[in-house]
């Protein structure tokens, strides 16, 4: 079955870090390219940033380049996304979520992490 | 941005009854490569997004074949032939022509 499963949300603090990790499973991990979405409480879907297979692509969205940076793993099947200088407006569930290359689908996403930017 | 805007923004729809939803681009998604990318997603409550339509039209492995999507260039349509209580959620309609990836702001479907 395919799967990813997110981790490494939480609390913290204006100004702070977290590194969140994508695990995923039931697939070729190195053949896909990979994808952050999150979403506010109550709102709609913000896509956060891309990775291509090797890498050698990524994009982030501007409302967190030069904050946010998304990485991955090939040989831990892993997806990740450090978050620095977090904003309230940071405060939200991230979903990774599988594309088979760039402007393709989403399929799947995970059950996403909440990442809250409180005092 | 590639701004994109659905109407209506919520519906209730009797069971069995059919169901539409228009989404509109500010751009045109159609691609050099002669692709249309645009999506269709479902949120069902306290779930992470699926996928129901790839590229305009294409419905998603395991989709019902009463989910259908049209249109072409910056007009864009999901309809619902027969609208049933599993279908209950926020639909979304996603571009991915240029970056970023820009969804619409939802269409919350409820069962009257």
């Amino acid at each position: 079955e395919v799967q990813l499963v997110e981790s490494g949300g939480g609390l913290v603090q204006p100004g702070g870090s977290l590194r969140l990790s994508c695990a995923a499973s039931g697939f070729t991990f190195s053949s896909y390219s990979m994808n952050w979405v999150r979403q506010a409480p109550g709102k709609g879907l913000e896509w956060v940033a891309y990775i291509s297979t090797s890498s050698s692509t990524i994009y982030h969205a501007d409302s967190v380049k030069g904050r946010f940076t998304i990485s991955r793993d090939n040989a831990k099947n892993s997806l990740y996304l450090q978050m620095n200088s977090l904003r309230d407006e940071d405060t939200a569930v991230y979903y990774c979520a599988r594309s088979s290359a760039w402007r393709n689908w989403f399929d799947p996403w995970g059950q996403g992490t909440l990442v809250t930017v409180s005092s | 941005d590639v701004v994109m805007t659905q109407t209506p923004l919520s519906l209730s729809v009797t069971p069995g009854q059919p169901a539409s939803i228009s989404c509109k681009s500010s751009q045109s998604l159609l691609h050099s490569d002669g692709k249309t990318y645009l999506y269709w997603y479902l949120q069902k409550p306290g779930q992470p997004p699926q996928l129901l339509i790839y590229e305009v039209s294409n419905r998603f492995s395991g989709v019902p074949d009463r989910f259908s999507g049209s249109g072409s260039g910056t007009d864009f349509t999901l309809k619902i032939s027969r609208v049933e209580a599993e279908d209950v959620g926020i639909y979304y309609c996603m571009q991915s022509i240029q970056l970023p990836i820009t969804f619409g702001q939802g269409t919350r479907l409820e069962i009257k």
